[in-house]
């Protein structure tokens, strides 16, 4: 079974809109934490923004929040005021804790911003 | 500059080959973690070295080994290479094996097998 699902292969956006990118996930260990990472068309892997499985609040890291929904197993990006420089693919990964796993990736998402 | 050092940047060599990728974690980090990235499987995790000790295997394949050294570095070893074995291949970081910490990723090596 898919420990981390990506259901949008791409999607299009304005600049200055928000997008909300979705990522649902599966796990059965109590102890977790969900991440975000953008890899450009260069190639490099940026981690945006971390959201652990006992924070009460929501993540945010500057035009970037996680619209955490623990019941629904849900950890969805949102990029408020689009910029051209955010096209790129996006990728929701989690680490399990308890288990000690690694960092499992989504298959991932393109983020198309135009002007 | 992420502080996870990758060489080479990109490698291409002929099926049937060796090659070794190299990672210098960034200062302070522990754990060392391998992944390979290609069009069809995505973003794998291959393995994972904490503080010169395997911890942990992902879908790695018996041609593939990985070493870390005392310094540290780590090294990714893979032989009698074949065209599918064409990917970026990633090298990450972290302080720890556990924790509420997130993963360092290094600019990777992309390696072609013609």
């Amino acid at each position: 079974a898919q420990k981390i699902t990506q259901t949008q292969p791409g999607m299009f956006v304005q600049e200055k809109e928000a997008v909300t990118l979705d990522c649902t996930y599966d796990t059965s260990d109590p102890s977790y934490g969900l991440f975000w990472y953008k890899q450009p068309s260069s190639g490099e892997m940026i981690f945006l923004i971390y959201q652990g499985s006992y924070d009460q609040q929501n993540a945010t890291e500057g035009r970037y929040s996680l619209n955490f929904q623990k019941a629904r197993k849900s950890a969805n990006l949102v990029i408020s005021a689009s910029q051209l420089g955010d096209s790129a693919m996006y990728f929701c990964a989690m680490r399990e804790y308890q288990a000690g796993t690694a960092l499992i990736f989504g298959k991932g998402t393109t983020l198309s911003v135009s002007s | 500059d992420s502080g996870v050092t990758q060489t080479p940047k990109h490698l291409i060599t002929a099926t049937g080959q060796r090659v070794t990728l190299r990672c210098s974690p960034r200062s302070g980090d522990l754990s060392v973690y391998w992944y390979q990235q290609s069009l069809d499987q995505g973003l794998q995790f291959l393995i994972q070295y904490y503080n010169g000790e395997e911890r942990a295997k992902g879908n790695i394949l018996e041609r593939f080994s990985a070493q870390q050294f005392p310094d540290l570095h780590s090294e990714l070893n893979l032989s009698s290479l074949e065209l599918g074995d064409s990917a970026l291949y990633f090298c990450a970081s972290s302080p720890a094996t556990t924790g509420l910490d997130g993963y360092t990723f290094g600019s990777g090596t992309r390696l072609t097998v013609v």
